[in-house]
């Protein structure tokens, strides 16, 4: 089955500089990769997903890469504020139309720490 | 719209007991998951239903069990609580899969086996 590693597990950055998580998994079939937000004590909120025949995505100050050679994704948050402290969650997933149920395998998480 | 739903919020379980977790999504989605969150990981899953009468096994089912007799409602039953089964569920359900089919999680069930 999918394993996807999760590094690193903590990250701490002063408010306006950038943050970035890096994920790999291990199914090369693998073509879905959303991220999850998980406030304290929260349920998960996803914030982003990428397919794997897009190369990169943004949204604000949110992006994901896509490197589908090498197996892994990253996302990069910009100009932090402490607001984006929380954990955050690479998964990934087989999405072959209806072959599949849309499963989920999830990194570890990454605590996001933003100090103003 | 409530999305998900899942009741109790926390419960402290003897080892042995039994209980059931609800969860009860207002969407109309067919996909519907449950996930366990043990402290400092990832979630993982136990069980997942593609629509009412239909479920299949996820990463750890062992321990579980579920049924989806509705659209709205997938219950995660407990046999013979476990010290291992100590953790956040979390219930899930998206209307498909992959892109554009976010699935939208409950807020958890806090359950501690003592």
């Amino acid at each position: 089955g999918e394993n996807v590693e999760q590094h690193p597990s903590t990250l701490s950055v002063q408010e306006g500089d950038s943050a970035v998580i890096k994920c790999t998994y291990s199914d090369s079939a693998s073509n879905y990769f959303p991220w999850y937000k998980q406030e304290l004590g929260k349920r998960p909120q996803l914030i982003i997903d990428i397919r794997s025949n897009v190369g990169e995505k943004k949204d604000q100050r949110i992006a994901v890469t896509l490197n589908k050679t090498a197996k892994h994704f990253s996302l990069h948050i910009t100009e932090t504020q402490p607001e984006d402290s929380a954990v955050y969650f690479c998964a990934a997933s087989r999405y072959a139309g209806g072959t599949s149920y849309g499963k989920l395998t999830f990194g570890q998480g990454t605590i996001l720490t933003v100090h103003p | 719209n409530a999305g998900v739903t899942q009741t109790p919020k926390f419960r402290i379980l003897k080892i042995g007991q039994s209980m059931t977790l609800q969860c009860t999504q207002d969407m109309n989605h067919n996909y519907m998951y449950w996930y366990r969150q043990d402290p400092g990981m990832g979630l993982k899953l136990i069980y997942y239903s593609v629509g009412a009468g239909i479920t299949d096994k996820g990463e750890v089912p062992n321990g579980y069990n579920v049924s989806r007799s509705t659209t709205e409602d997938f219950p995660l039953r407990l046999e013979l609580a476990a010290p291992s089964q100590t953790s956040v569920y979390f219930c899930a359900s998206s209307r498909g899969t992959g892109i554009g089919n976010e699935q939208f999680f409950g807020p958890g069930t806090r359950l501690t086996v003592l």
